[in-house]
């Protein structure tokens, strides 16, 4: 069975602090993407991985970074978390490029407080 | 810019009735998905459409994309408690991701 694994289902931050965010896929799958979820503004992409230490910004990357050290896991960072953040992150995995159906972890709901 | 708008934004039916979600764009997708949220989980994948004018059957439920392949529709027929959830649209972008609709939340009561 296809598994996409997130670290945390919660994390409560304080302001200013530096946060990671861990994704592990099981799949052997080439794409990994990181997406945030707020009410009605549905999903927004924040950045993508077609490869190990590649990335490419999504909508919103202003604030994040990422990391992709080995094909398996990608990380999201947030250097200086900030109350606007407050969202649930949820991370995906998809085969390749050009095959777009993706498989989602299960969330992190994220709090700064 | 790549949009999918979905509506309703919200719909809420009792038990045993039938209901249709759209999904439309003024671009062309190679293909679509559909994903159904349950609260505090990550979306799974329903079916993916992939020829213009396909229709697709999973037990009640009923995709069909447009003959254009701009638009989708999922029909849910005798809606039961357990299709509850938020229904997502998605198509491929121009750089390989993942476009989504903002979501379909769907309440079945008893």
């Amino acid at each position: 069975d296809v598994k996409v694994t997130q670290s945390s289902r919660y994390l409560v931050k304080r302001t200013g602090e530096k946060v990671f965010l861990e994704c592990v896929q099981d799949m052997d799958h080439e794409n990994m993407f990181w997406y945030r979820q707020d009410p009605g503004l549905g999903l927004r992409l924040i950045y993508f991985s077609y490869d190990v230490k590649m990335k490419e910004k999504g909508d919103i990357p202003e604030g994040y970074s990422v990391s992709r050290e080995k094909k398996e896991r990608f990380s999201l960072i947030l250097e200086s978390a900030s109350t606007n953040q407050t969202s649930m992150y949820l991370c995906a995995s998809s085969p390749q490029t050009g095959y777009t159906e993706a498989f989602f972890g299960q969330g992190t709901r994220l709090t700064v407080v | 810019t790549q949009l999918l708008e979905q509506s309703p934004q919200f719909l809420s039916i009792q038990e045993g009735e039938n209901l249709t979600v759209y999904c439309n764009s003024s671009s062309v997708f190679s293909s679509l998905q559909w994903y159904r949220q349950e609260p505090g989980e990550g979306p799974v994948l329903l079916v993916t459409v992939v020829t213009g004018g396909e229709v697709k059957k999973l037990k009640r439920l009923t995709f069909q994309f447009g003959d254009a392949r701009k638009d989708s529709s999922l029909h849910i027929t005798a809606a039961q408690t357990g299709d509850t959830g938020l229904y997502l649209c998605a198509g491929a972008g121009s750089q390989g991701n993942l476009i989504f609709g903002k979501g379909t939340k769907l309440s079945v009561k008893p």
